[in-house]
């Protein structure tokens, strides 16, 4: 069956720079691939979507990039803010009826 | 994207009680929601998908009698946990897909059962 790896340990990094999350999966490659934020006792809030031949996607200060080769997702957030500070979490289409495989979550911590 | 409210957000109920959780689709007339459970430091867990109309569709080890949902409309569906037990605390999300691909989520339920 389909795993989701996401970087269990919290990410904390200095204002201004730019935090880089990572998220492998282990099985077949899913036809798209999304990145959510979700805020302490709050529901995930969509961020992007990346589909198998897509190599990257960009949105204002993030990116996405997908390796089906590495079975692999990056997410970047440049110019980090204290208000980044949240986990993020990655999602797989799991190939039927728009159900979602959810990883667990990196925090990231943004310090002024 | 769909905006979606969720009420309540926290109850505090007796082991034994029952408690409705509704999902509202805001602006969207949704014929399928996801309804997900969530424990502290764990991942999203799917317990079943809300269809319009009809029944609905439970994930494996998900018991439909406790958890019993009902979609009689394209705005509203709700997500009843029945005889709840303290085990069954945990955060209620439900999301509503307005396409083939991303979610959008509600604010989720707290559910505390003592």
């Amino acid at each position: 069956s389909q795993k989701i790896e996401q970087n269990s340990e919290a990410l904390n990094i200095q204002e201004g720079k730019t935090a880089t999350l990572t998220c492998n999966y282990t099985n077949y490659s899913p036809a798209y691939l999304q990145w959510y934020r979700q805020d302490p006792g709050r529901g995930p809030v969509f961020l992007l979507l990346i589909r198998e031949n897509e190599k990257e996607k960009r949105k204002e200060r993030l990116k996405v990039t997908f390796d089906t080769t590495l079975k692999q997702s990056l997410f970047h957030i440049t110019a980090s803010q204290p208000a980044d500070s949240a986990t993020y979490l990655c999602a797989l289409d799991a190939g039927n009826n728009r159900k979602l495989i959810w990883g667990l979550g990196t925090s990231l911590a943004v310090n002024p | 994207g769909a905006v979606v409210s969720q009420h309540p957000s926290w109850v505090i109920c007796k082991s034994g009680t029952s408690v409705k959780i509704e999902c509202r689709s805001l602006d969207f007339q949704a014929t399928t929601m996801f309804w997900y459970r969530q424990f502290p430091k764990q991942s999203l867990m799917l317990m079943a998908t809300s269809n319009e109309g009809s029944k609905a569709t439970y994930e494996q080890g998900v018991e439909k009698d406790k958890f019993l949902i009902n979609h009689a409309s394209l705005t509203l569906s709700t997500l009843t946990v029945t005889s709840a037990h303290p085990e069954d605390s945990s955060f209620y999300i439900c999301s509503v897909p307005p396409g083939p691909n991303e979610q959008f989520f509600g604010p989720g339920t707290r559910l505390t059962v003592l």
